[in-house]
This record gives structure tokens, C-alpha cells and sequence, in this order.
């Protein structure tokens, strides 16, 4: 399978430790994306990237919060000192080079965050 | 009031029947518009993407888009229980966000 794939699929932590998530996108899809999403409810964007340049942030990004996609290829969401509100399904997308703009987001399983 | 509207569900209905799933919203620079369906602790999987007013049909799935009532809708023919997930619309302008509905929780049953 050549979709988008996401690790941990589960974390579990304590509230104040800090947590990574990894993202790997479809192979040659430029555009990545982290969306956040709570149950009941849709995903929420947190942020976008071209290749390797962060292009736009959420304010929902909190200064906890940070993203990186060395390379262009894989990437990562770190949350510093985690708080009960930060349990959330943590999604990330990728879509490909499109003319003309947009491309349809394909998304990865996400990673579900528990904070105890 | 949130840019994009849709009813929570559950929508229950027998196999075999017509499923009707719709959405409203606000912002008149939402360009182009997408279904997605969403397991149990799965991601949303692509259903349906268009850009423009009109249907667009893929086997089973129509898609309508109304930009002029602001309304998109998808229809799902001959449902089978395989079909019993969320089904979430999303929609985008000019840049590269998608803005979600809150999705509808559809049970076929058998």
C-alpha cells in the first residue's frame, strides 16, 4: 500500500511530557498537511507545507506546537508539555503538484493522542 | 455560526435504499468541494471531488453542487451495510486548507 502513513497510530502520555508524530507522505505528493480532529467532529486544519517551507499555520498551532518536513519528504508534529485539551485524532494528508492550484487531499489513519 | 453546516445523524435506513447526505456554508470563495468517508478509527477516505456546479457521478455516488444556494449534497444508490461510517464534506478556496463539516453518521441496515 502506497498511501499515507502515519506512526504511531496510539500514544499515550501523561499530561506535561512531550510528544512526536511522524508522517510519511504518498511518494511525490508535494503538499502535506496536519489536521486535527476531536470526536464528533470534522478535521480541523493545523497546518500546510510545499516540499520543505511551512506555507501557512492555524491558530489553533499554539506555541506548543510545532511542525517540520525536512527534505520535503517526511514530516513531524511535536506537542511541548501536553495538556488534557491536546487529546485529539491527529491526521495528516498529502495531495500532488496540481495545475492550476488545488488537488484532492488524501489522508493517513492518523495518530490518536490520550493524555492521562 | 460555523462556516459549513451539516446535520449530525444518525441517518438510518434500510439496504438497498437511497442515501441523502448534504451540507451548507457561508463563504462564497469555497471553489471546490469534496466527500470523504470515514471508518470507525480510520481517516477520511476520498469519495468525491469537484470544482463546479452541477452532478458529478462515480458508480454508486452522484455529487451536486449549487453554488448559487450555497449547497452541495451526495446520494449514495443501492446502499449495502458496508456503507454504515461518518460521511464528512469539505471544501477549499484559493489556498491549500480544507474546511470540514462535522459530518453524518449513516447506518445501512441489513
Amino acid at each position: 500500500d502506497t498511501g499515507v502513513s502515519q506512526d504511531p497510530r496510539h500514544k499515550i502520555t501523561k499530561r506535561g511530557q512531550n510528544v512526536t508524530f511522524r508522517c510519511d507522505p504518498i511518494s511525490e505528493h508535494n503538499h502535506l498537511y496536519w489536521y486535527r480532529q476531536t470526536l464528533g467532529q470534522g478535521p480541523e486544519f493545523l497546518t500546510y507545507f510545499q516540499n520543505e517551507a511551512q506555507l501557512e499555520k492555524s491558530r489553533l498551532l499554539s506555541d506548543r506546537f510545532s511542525a517540520e518536513r525536512p527534505k520535503g519528504s517526511f514530516s513531524t508534529l511535536e506537542i511541548q508539555r501536553t495538556e488534557q485539551g491536546d487529546s485529539a485524532m491527529y491526521l495528516c494528508a498529502s495531495s500532488p503538484r496540481g495545475l492550476g492550484g488545488n488537488q484532492p487531499q488524501h489522508f493517513g489513519d492518523g495518530t490518536r493522542l490520550s493524555i492521562l | 455560526q460555523k462556516e459549513v453546516e451539516q446535520d449530525p445523524g444518525p441517518l438510518s435506513v434500510p439496504e438497498g435504499a437511497i442515501v441523502s447526505l448534504n451540507c451548507t456554508y457561508s463563504n462564497s470563495a469555497f471553489q471546490y468541494f469534496m466527500w470523504y468517508r470515514q471508518y470507525s478509527r480510520k481517516g477520511p477516505e476520498l469519495l468525491m471531488y469537484t470544482y463546479s456546479s452541477g452532478n458529478k457521478e462515480d458508480g454508486r455516488f452522484t455529487a451536486q453542487v449549487d453554488k448559487s444556494s450555497k449547497y452541495i449534497s451526495l446520494f449514495i444508490r443501492d446502499s449495502q451495510p458496508s456503507d454504515s461510517a461518518t460521511y464528512l464534506c469539505a471544501m477549499g478556496a484559493a489556498g491549500n486548507k480544507l474546511t470540514f463539516g462535522g459530518g453524518t453518521r449513516v447506518l445501512v441496515k441489513p
